[in-house]
């Protein structure tokens, strides 16, 4: 039962074009969310994260909204760098202790 | 800076076999939690422990143990390796309410 959800395994851009990750939750109760990634044969670092009782979240390239209505996230990443080749994860917390993530999604930024 | 480390980057054991792996922190985290991330599936949590000596089950616990003997070091037990337990996993810490720091992984392989 997968209560977080990213439905696309991969997403390609151009270098210089907005990257768009999505992210589904079916668990009412989250009330954290944070995006992380990961470089292969290395551990995920975090991003960016947000709390419910906010809609956006911003830091330099990075900027996560919320809706909650929909039980959706995104992440935007702009402008994208080839550096920004990576797997992403978003990540809810349940409760204090667990962080629930999804399956991840690779994006690659070509040049 | 902040440093988690896994004592081991590659390991090969064989199906039966006791299976030890290590992870330290160096930040006084009370948390510290161990994953396995496998293809389309993100990040399962198997364990967590929130204090010396504590241990709670995550999502996936069935063939692991755990032990924290001191607070800077949780290890995960494999009893008796099977080959469905061919993963990368990642040891992670934190304090409470904030986000987690990750190793960089032990990818083990059971033949």
């Amino acid at each position: 039962d997968q209560q977080v959800k990213q439905n696309s395994p991969s997403l390609s851009v151009q270098e210089g074009r907005i990257s768009i990750l999505n992210c589904d939750y079916t668990n009412s109760m989250f009330d954290y969310f944070l995006w992380y990634k990961k470089y292969p044969a290395e551990g995920p670092t975090f991003l960016i994260s947000i709390s419910s009782i906010k809609d956006k979240n911003e830091d330099g390239r990075f900027t996560v909204f919320l809706n909650k209505s929909a039980k959706h996230l995104s992440l935007h990443i702009v402008p994208s760098q080839p550096g920004d080749s990576a797997v992403y994860f978003c990540a809810a917390y349940q409760g204090a202790q667990k962080l629930v993530f999804g399956q991840g999604t690779r994006l690659t930024i070509n040049p | 800076d902040v440093k988690v480390t896994q004592s081991s980057r590659y390991l090969v054991k064989r199906t039966g076999e006791k299976v030890f792996l290590e992870c330290v922190q160096d930040m006084d985290h009370e948390n510290m939690f161990w994953y396995r991330q496998d293809p389309g599936l993100g990040l399962r949590l198997i364990y967590f422990s929130y204090d010396v000596k504590m241990k709670e089950k995550g999502d996936i616990p069935e063939g692991y143990s755990v032990s924290r003997e001191k607070k800077e070091r949780f290890s995960l037990i494999l009893e008796s390796a099977s080959t469905n337990q061919t993963s990368m996993y990642l040891c992670a810490s934190r304090v409470d309410g904030e986000k987690l720091f990750f190793g960089s992984g032990t990818q083990l392989s059971v033949l």
